[in-house]
């Protein structure tokens, strides 16, 4: 599968702290986004990075790309109880058409 | 405001019936997609449509069958063909494909009864 692949599934931090997830992929992009899902909700877009891009920042949220190791990760820094979510990265790949790839996503539980 | 509309939020169905989920768009997007998803699982594409009166199977399209009649409108029949229907349906639209921003509607959940 092409499919964006999340690193943990779950993840419970204590208000205050940081959180970060990973997000490993097979083949070459164009693109990689993160998304926020809270429960029963439409997705939200974050942070888009280009494949040419090495980090890019949003508020508290930071994105990195290292695409030598085909992988990801977003930093939520000094996280908040309503940082409580699902979060997913989607890729756009190039051999895939214009079409994102989600991920199974990390669910993020912030403990005030 | 401008937006994604998705209708009905929740949806009953009893097996064997066809049921259409409603998605209407005022961004002025060429781009459309239908995804699905399953309890604590990711997004999974059911079919996507980059421009007017054209469409594409993504990667779970059999039992599913789309229209694009419309630059607002894409939507959704899930067929009595589908074995498993039961899911919560999410409807996204982009100016800029996969190179850009999706927004998402707030989704439709279906039960089959």
């Amino acid at each position: 599968s092409q499919q964006g692949e999340e690193d943990p599934q779950a993840l419970s931090i204590q208000e205050g702290e940081n959180a970060t997830m990973n997000c490993s992929y097979k083949t070459s992009i164009n693109n990689l986004q993160w998304y926020r899902q809270n429960s029963g909700r439409g997705l939200v877009h974050l942070i888009l990075i280009r494949s040419n891009e090495r980090e890019k920042h949003s508020g508290r949220l930071r994105v990195t790309l290292d695409t030598s190791k085909k992988s990801s990760s977003l930093l939520i820094t000094a996280s908040r109880a309503a940082d409580t979510a699902s979060y997913f990265c989607a890729t756009d790949f190039k051999a895939a058409g214009n079409k994102l790839t989600f991920g199974g996503g990390t669910r993020v539980l912030v403990k005030p | 405001d401008g937006g994604i509309t998705q209708s009905p939020k929740y949806l009953f169905r009893k097996e064997g019936q066809n049921v259409t989920l409603s998605c209407e768009q005022n961004l002025n997007h060429d781009a459309m997609y239908w995804y699905r998803q399953d309890p604590g699982q990711g997004l999974r594409l059911i079919y996507y449509s980059q421009i007017v009166n054209d469409f594409q199977k993504g990667d779970i399209a059999e039992g599913y069958s789309v229209s694009r009649e419309k630059k607002e409108s894409f939507p959704l029949t899930v067929t009595s063909a589908q074995k498993n229907p039961t899911a919560f349906y999410l409807c996204a639209s982009s100016s800029g494909g996969a190179s850009g921003e999706l927004f998402f509607g707030e989704g439709s959940r279906l039960t089959v009864l």
